[in-house]
């Protein structure tokens, strides 16, 4: 099946500054690459969403992009502010109807 | 308002003692799974529906049995829970019938002892 691994576990930034959570997957047929975020108790939603024929897709302060040959997918978020702090979580699905996720990043914006 | 909804929110059980937690979304969505989380290794997928009578394993179907009689309801059934089996546990729906945009429930807490 599809492995999802992501780095960094952990990333503190200072506020303002960028943060860049990358993950990379073992299945070429992977298609759907979404990004979610998980404030503490609370349930994943989805912040942004890449398909594999798009090479970039931004959504205000935040941006994904995807390389397919390397199979790797990353998220960036600018001007991080303290609402920022989270669990983001990236997945890779490779049939539509399944969906890998990798184990999370928890990012701290240090005001 | 537009939900997916979970039952019971926290249970706290012994092993082997049959349990159901309940799932149900008003959003007429087609999709529907279910994940575990668990510290260290993010949301694993346990088993999802592509529409009614639908229903496929996701990574880590051992121990868990679903139905999808109605498109609203997915319930997740633990014939005979373990202690492995403790987790955070979240239902999920998507418009389509495939992994889009999906919707997540509040989650359960589940102890088995």
């Amino acid at each position: 099946g599809e492995n999802v691994e992501q780095h960094p576990s952990t990333l503190s930034v200072q506020e303002g500054d960028s943060a860049v959570i990358k993950c990379t997957y073992s299945d070429s047929a992977s298609n759907y690459f979404p990004w979610y975020k998980q404030e503490l108790g609370k349930r994943p939603q989805l912040i942004i969403d890449i398909r594999s024929n798009v090479g970039e897709k931004k959504d205000q302060r935040i941006a994904v992009t995807l390389n397919k040959t390397a199979k790797h997918f990353s998220l960036h978020i600018t001007e991080t502010q303290p609402e920022d702090s989270a669990v983001y979580f990236c997945a890779a699905s490779p049939d539509d109807y399944k969906l890998s996720f990798g184990a999370g990043t928890t990012v701290t914006v240090r005001a | 308002e537009a939900q997916v909804t979970q039952n019971p929110r926290y249970l706290i059980t012994v092993t082997g003692k049959k349990l159901t937690v309940t799932c149900s979304q008003n959003m007429n969505h087609e999709y529907m799974s279910w994940y575990r989380q668990d510290p260290g290794l993010g949301l694993r997928q346990i088993y999802y529906s592509m529409n009614v009578e639908v229903t496929d394993k996701g990574d880590v179907p051992e121990g868990y049995k679903v139905s999808r009689k109605e498109k609203r309801n997915f319930p997740l059934i633990l014939e005979s829970p373990s202690p492995n089996q403790t987790s955070l546990y979240f239902c999920a729906s998507s418009l389509s019938g495939r992994t889009d945009t999906q919707y997540f429930g509040p989650g359960t807490r589940l102890t088995v002892l």
